[in-house]
């Protein structure tokens, strides 16, 4: 049963780029969670999307970021613009249901130059 | 608002000693407590968890005591090992308004198992 995965593990953008982060949930899990860490510091929640429904955004940025996870495909964070406080890993997270535990992927790398 | 306090933010012990990790939460219906263990450019991974209708879990030489009425629960690691080095994640779920029982992490402790 493969585990979280996540893509790409590294990305390089310059400043106004886009970026987009793609995460395919375990097999069986329909709850996607994406979390934020930067640098030396702790895991800051940012969205938690269901199939076709985003049911809690109360961590995402009011511009540039958007996340959705379609029916058929991986979910996938964008960020539009990004600027130099956007670098830092981006991890996927996935639970068969809510309140219950999650799997994390091995997280994306975003440098923003 | 939603929050969950770690402490202490870095940990030194010797090896052989006991390690504790405290987290306090502020949301009553909270009711699912996990620990992360991360280590260096790795993803968090699940070490030890417990439900709020348990005071106690251990699994080898972990243990979390959770105590529901002061609002906290404790990560024990005993016989430490150079190898339990890393970032220590506690986390509690969050009901709140949407009622989507999200996790929110404390802001880790770094652990440092010296030989």
């Amino acid at each position: 049963n493969a585990g979280v995965m996540q893509n790409p593990r590294h990305l390089v953008r310059r400043r106004g780029q886009e970026a987009r982060l793609r995460c395919s949930p375990m097999k069986g899990h329909s709850h996607v969670y994406w979390y934020r860490q930067l640098p030396e510091e702790g895991l800051k929640f940012m969205v938690y999307l269901q199939k076709e429904n985003i049911i809690d955004e109360s961590g995402m940025p009011k511009e540039r970021f958007s996340a959705e996870f379609p029916k058929e495909g991986p979910s996938i964070l964008r960020i539009q613009q990004v600027v130099r406080g956007d670098s830092a890993a981006y991890f996927c997270a996935s639970s068969p249901n809510s309140g219950n535990t999650i799997y994390f992927g091995e997280g994306s790398w975003l440098t923003v130059v | 608002g939603e929050n969950v306090e770690q402490h202490p933010s870095t940990l030194s012990v010797q090896e052989g000693d006991s390690a504790v990790i405290k987290c306090t939460y502020s949301d009553s219906a909270s009711n699912y407590f996990p620990w992360y263990k991360q280590e260096l450019g790795k993803r968090p991974q699940l070490i030890i968890d417990i439900r709020s209708n348990v005071g106690e879990k251990k699994d080898q030489r972990i243990a979390v005591t959770l105590n529901k009425t002061a609002k906290h629960f404790s990560l024990h690691i005993t016989e430490t090992q150079p190898e339990d080095s890393a970032v220590y994640f506690c986390a509690a779920s969050i009901r709140g308004s949407s009622n989507t029982g999200k996790l929110i992490f404390g802001q880790g402790t770094t652990l440092q198992v010296k030989p």
